[in-house]
């Protein structure tokens, strides 16, 4: 595609229960990103892909948090029994490489509410 | 470890003059790239400009220069002839060369443009 695509944009959520977010990569990116921006926050690092792999999960808060990625292409990352901590913006971004100077491409991010 | 540090939570600058957004990291890598990213109230992420850290010179991108300091281990971000639409927040990132497949970010600077 011509960007990022996430979805959905927003996403609110009784405390407990799971959620999956969506993040469609520019074609062609082997590499993907999941960050989380709490209100008012920087990006916090949560995983990243490479192709269909998961070298570094090291970001993830807990255990509720997973994410997969399949085909090279498409990423759901799920949070279960959400917490009202979780609510904040996810940020999915691309690049073709992980070089140096390689920027990210971000999409829009999913705005995630915890009631 | 890696780690950036914005220090500044929010500028003023009144619209036409120069601002300088403060950017220091620390790393161990000997190599590594410095990213400066935009993002306004629509939420997305603005690539605005990228310093490697054998770059000879600061890198500039329009009005976008970055006054690189690799003794100080500085990278601020300068903007000249602010315009209203400059008015967001800015977040300094890095990437070390033993890190690639992790863009760490600082916690932003929220920058207003007065008229």
């Amino acid at each position: 595609g011509a960007g990022v695509s996430q979805s959905p944009s927003n996403k609110v959520t009784e405390k407990g229960k799971d959620v999956e977010l969506r993040c469609d990569p520019i074609s062609g990116h082997t590499a993907l990103y999941w960050y989380r921006q709490s209100l008012g926050q920087g990006l916090e690092f949560l995983i990243y892909f490479q192709g269909n792999s998961a070298p570094d999960k090291s970001g993830l808060p807990s255990d509720r948090f997973s994410a997969e990625r399949t085909g090279g292409s498409v990423s759901t990352l799920t949070i279960q029994r959400t917490q009202q901590e979780d609510s904040a913006v996810y940020l999915c971004a691309s690049s073709s490489y992980e070089t140096l100077n390689e920027k990210l491409f971000f999409g829009s991010g999913t705005q995630l509410s915890v009631l | 470890a890696q780690k950036i540090t914005q220090t500044q939570p929010g500028m003023f600058v009144q619209e036409k003059e120069a601002v300088t957004l403060d950017c220091t990291y620390d790393t161990s890598d000997q190599s590594y790239g410095l990213f400066w990213y935009k993002q306004p109230s629509s939420g997305e992420m603005i690539f605005l400009i990228y310093q490697g850290s054998y770059d000879e010179q600061n890198a500039t991108e329009g009005r976008y220069s970055l006054n690189f300091q690799k003794a100080r281990k500085s990278a601020n971000l300068v903007i000249s002839a602010s315009q209203l639409g400059d008015s967001a927040m800015y977040f300094c990132a890095m990437r070390g060369i033993y890190n690639t497949d992790k863009l760490i970010f600082g916690t932003g600077t929220r920058l207003q443009v007065f008229p």
